[in-house]
């Protein structure tokens, strides 16, 4: 399996552009969380979705991040307008049911100017 | 509240070295415990899932144990090496949905 796939890698750009991050999980895999680590926090849970429903969304900074996983094998994170505050390591990571272990990606850096 | 502590915050340890991370957690009611390492600019990586009932789990050189009612795991790497050099993140699952609760991590160096 190729683990967790995330996308763009690497990002950088302008305050007040519109960022959209990408992941697929693991195939089958029916739950996904996506992670925001920086050094000052550590790592925080923006969203949590089970069997593709967004189950908790209570970590998400602002109306400025939303959230959508249209299928079982994407999910997106877009922030609009993105602010240098929202500079960090956006991780995306899956699991199967309830017990399983958690896999992550290998994250996406994202840097707002 | 849960909270998740881990001790030592730094680790430098020669080649060869057998070493022991500590992990406490201060709810002893919880589901699973999971050990990460993740390499600078990287993701982190599953180590090792010790489910509720059970008291260990080992995988190569790595051994993790878990004592819930102290409310403490343990990893153990035996004959460390350079490549194990990384930050070692343990979490702990409160209940069977989502709820993943990580402490601050170890962050080792296996000198040559």
């Amino acid at each position: 399996d190729a683990g967790v796939i995330q996308s763009p890698r690497h990002e950088v750009t302008e305050m007040g552009q519109e960022v959209t991050l990408r992941c697929k999980p693991i195939s089958g895999h029916n739950s996904l969380f996506w992670y925001r680590q920086t050094m000052m926090r550590g790592l925080e849970l923006l969203i949590y979705f089970n069997n593709n429903v967004p189950i908790d969304d209570s970590g998400m900074p602002e109306d400025r991040f939303s959230a959508k996983m249209p299928n079982a094998s994407f999910s997106t994170l877009k922030i609009q307008p993105s602010e240098p505050r929202d500079s960090a390591v956006y991780f995306c990571a899956s699991r199967w049911g309830g017990t399983g272990e958690l896999f992550f990606g290998e994250g996406s850096r994202l840097t707002v100017l | 509240k849960q909270e998740v502590t881990q001790i030592p915050a730094a680790l430098s340890v020669p080649e060869g070295e057998n070493l022991v991370l500590n992990c406490s957690f201060t709810d002893s009611a919880i589901y699973n415990l999971q050990w990460f390492r993740q390499d600078p600019g990287k993701g982190l990586t599953s180590l090792l899932l010790i489910q509720s009932s059970q008291r260990e789990q080992t995988s190569g050189r790595l051994n993790a144990s878990l004592d819930k009612s102290s409310g403490r795991s343990t990893l153990y790497i035996a004959a460390s090496q350079p490549g194990d050099s990384a930050t070692y993140l343990c979490a702990v699952w409160m209940d069977s949905s989502y709820k993943l609760i990580f402490g601050s991590g170890t962050r080792l160096l296996v000198r040559p």
